[in-house]
């Protein structure tokens, strides 16, 4: 009964390849979110879904492309990989409409890139 | 623009005693929600605490407790009688006047590392 799931946890690729991660929530929520963290541990946000309309993209390179086919799904498609996008990547949802934003995490998808 | 400044980047502290994890945040927002949330050394976020931009009451719950002063834009957080499994790293966040997805995204600070030693 996991309320916000991604999957892989771990995730080792070479230069160049292209992967996704993907996010399920089956908490009701109508907004989902993708955040990174750094090796730094600064988190940002990435992008932002509601009800499968894309409403917040933070100047991420076009190698990045989400996809939400329903709004209990937000998955993230990387292109062509590069060294600096290793980090780890959290999937969130909430329900802003309710006027209460707290937002529930996944566990996190840790991505190398070598 | 919103942010969030968390000055403090490592504190170390003996068991048992109290730490203040100061936050302070700057929004033009007249509504807004401030976070705190705990990253364990296992890394999942975990939520701690909500707070809205009408509520300045204090909040306590166990040994945490959270000191919200608009005055200040502050938002501070007091663990009292530290514990070795209180050391994580602490993030501040805040998010815009919600209703509007696009003010909902959370706008983290850096983070402070806290180590509690036995």
């Amino acid at each position: 009964d996991t309320a916000v799931s991604q999957t892989p946890k771990y995730l080792v690729t070479q230069m160049g390849n292209d992967k996704s991660i993907k996010c399920e929530q089956n908490l009701g929520h109508d907004t989902m979110y993708w955040y990174k963290q750094d090796s730094k541990k600064f988190l940002k946000i990435m992008f932002s879904y509601n009800n499968k309309e894309l409403i917040i993209n933070e100047t991420v390179p076009n190698r990045f492309s989400p996809k939400s086919p329903d709004k209990a799904h937000l998955n993230l498609h990387i292109n062509s990989l590069e060294l600096g996008d290793s980090a780890v990547y959290f999937c969130a949802s909430s329900l802003p409409k309710t006027g209460i934003n707290e937002q529930f995490f996944g566990p996190g998808t840790r991505l190398t890139v070598l | 623009a919103q942010k969030v400044t968390q000055a403090q980047t490592e504190i170390s502290v003996v068991e048992k005693e109290d730490v203040t994890l100061d936050c302070v945040y700057e929004t033009r927002d007249t509504t807004y929600y401030l976070f705190w949330y705990k990253q364990p050394p296992s890394g999942e976020l975990v939520f701690l605490i909500r707070r809205n931009s009408f509520d300045e009451q204090n909040e306590i719950s166990g040994r945490y407790s959270w000191n919200f002063q608009k005055s200040t834009s502050s938002f501070n957080f007091t663990i009292t009688a530290s514990q070795v499994v209180d050391s994580a790293v602490y993030f501040c966040a805040l998010s815009g006047g919600v209703r509007t997805g696009a003010n909902s995204k959370l706008t983290f600070g850096k983070g402070i590392t806290l180590s509690v030693r036995p």
